[in-house]
């Protein structure tokens, strides 16, 4: 079993649309919580943390996080164009400093 | 603010050569991560260096090193390159005080071995 397990797509939604990107992790221990975006050809750009059960809005963005269930999601209101990429989920142990497990991503392909 | 800064940004080698990759942090950055992105592949954490020290390491063969400088720059080295050491490589780093995975990266090194 992988450690951080992603659908890698593509997800395909209408312009305007909710975009849904789920992630599911193994380790129980896991504290924090991130979600990346990667456009093709660039590197991981960090859109959004969450370290509590339940839902953290920025924007368009809304992370929710259930860790009884281990599981971790990303919203994305009113999609654009623009918001075309491959989405990272990654989780870390503590704030100690160890190493961040990243999924192997969900490609989000947003039709105008 | 400058972002964390990476060179080459492609670097062509032959098998058995080595390789060394820079990396530099965003100011006031002590923690420097580096991974390998194979194409199609996710993330591999390869290795963490904070207040020049080996914190961490991914599963990767003893030919992958590095260090971290004095001013928090970062070198990875690969030595007896092999094929399937073509990858984007990616540093990143970060401040201590926030979750280890808030982490800035770079704009990766291309690494071809032909």
């Amino acid at each position: 079993q992988k450690e951080v397990e992603q659908n890698s797509g593509p997800l395909s939604v209408p312009e305007g649309a909710i975009a849904s990107l789920n992630c599911t992790y193994s380790d129980r221990g896991s504290q924090s919580f991130f979600w990346y975006r990667q456009y093709s050809g660039k590197s991981p750009e960090l859109i959004m943390f969450i370290y509590s059960n339940g839902d953290k809005e920025d924007g368009r963005f809304t992370a929710q996080l259930n860790k009884a269930s281990q599981y971790v999601s990303l919203l994305i209101r009113d999609s654009q164009p623009s918001d075309s990429a491959t989405y990272l989920c990654a989780c870390s142990p503590n704030t100690g400093g160890f190493k961040t497990i990243f999924g192997a991503g969900t490609r989000l392909f947003v039709k105008a | 603010e400058a972002g964390v800064t990476q060179s080459p940004t492609h670097l062509i080698k032959t098998r058995g050569q080595q390789a060394t990759l820079r990396c530099s942090p965003i100011s006031g950055h002590t923690s420097v991560y580096w991974y390998q992105q194979a194409l199609g592949l996710g993330l591999q954490f390869l290795l963490w260096y904070d207040e020049g020290e080996e914190r961490n390491r991914g599963n990767f063969p003893p030919r992958f090193s590095g260090r971290q400088f004095p001013n928090y720059s970062s070198e990875l080295n690969v030595n007896a390159l092999e094929l399937e050491d073509s990858a984007l490589y990616l540093c990143a780093s970060s401040l201590v005080g926030l979750p280890s995975g808030t982490q800035y990266f770079g704009p990766g090194t291309r690494l071809l071995v032909l």
